[in-house]
């Protein structure tokens, strides 16, 4: 596997749910991101952070709020979400975040929204 | 806005034979193109990529080529086999001080035996 896991890797919401996605990668790189896959979209990226520190937000509704504790651990907490939310949520990791860094994604956790 | 299109949306090969996917870009600021490799219930992989300063480069049985005045570029996979079979993304990125990445919609290929 890449060394990038996330947690859970099913997830089954009402709108009025608050939930947490968590990835952990054991690279031990400096840099995590989210993305959202939709089925009819391609890959957005939605955060990045580098050092803890969050350097892209890329428009994301605020119903959706990154938490990075540490350069290992990553979460997204979801609040009054959308059926059009659902979708699968990758997180990547790389040795910090430059463009030209190889990104290493975990498997996704797929989200719907009921 | 920024856009990267990819053709074709699914593509059939005979194992043993060459696929070609093609991506367009409208970003002439765009200087770097990585290709990633999605199988069932994976995260994307990379593959192999190229940056603006080079034409073409090649790993084993994977090539990418990149057209700059175009803007276009393309994955060429030869001697296609069935593990070869996955959903494969085109993106080019943008150093913005920070960057942006924006992804093709994918091309589903199949290596049939």
């Amino acid at each position: 596997e890449t060394g990038v896991t996330q947690t859970p890797r099913h997830l089954v919401m009402g709108m009025t749910n608050k939930k947490s996605l968590k990835c952990e990668q054991h690279l031990g790189h400096n840099a995590m991101y989210w993305y959202k896959q939709s089925a009819k979209k391609p890959l957005e990226l939605m955060f990045v952070y580098n050092f803890k520190e969050q350097t892209e937000n890329n428009s994301v509704p605020s119903r959706f709020s990154p938490e990075c504790p540490n350069s290992s651990h990553l979460f997204l907490h979801l609040h009054t979400l959308q059926p059009e939310d659902s979708a699968l949520y990758l997180c990547a990791s790389s040795q910090v975040a430059q463009q030209t860094d190889t990104q290493y994604f975990g498997p996704g956790t797929r989200l719907t929204v009921l | 806005g920024e856009n990267v299109e990819q053709h074709p949306s699914t593509l059939s090969v005979q194992e043993g034979d060459s696929a070609v996917i093609k991506c367009t870009y409208s970003d002439s600021a765009s200087n770097y193109f990585p290709w990633y490799k999605q199988e069932l219930g994976k995260g994307p992989q990379l593959i192999i990529d190229i940056r603006s300063n080079v034409g073409e480069k090649k790993d084993q049985r994977i090539a990418v080529t990149l057209n700059k005045t175009a803007k276009h570029f393309s994955l060429h996979i030869t001697e296609t086999q069935p593990e070869d079979s996955a959903v494969y993304f085109c993106a080019a990125t943008i150093d913005t001080g920070g960057f942006k990445t924006i992804f093709g919609a994918g091309t589903r290929l199949f290596v049939k035996a």
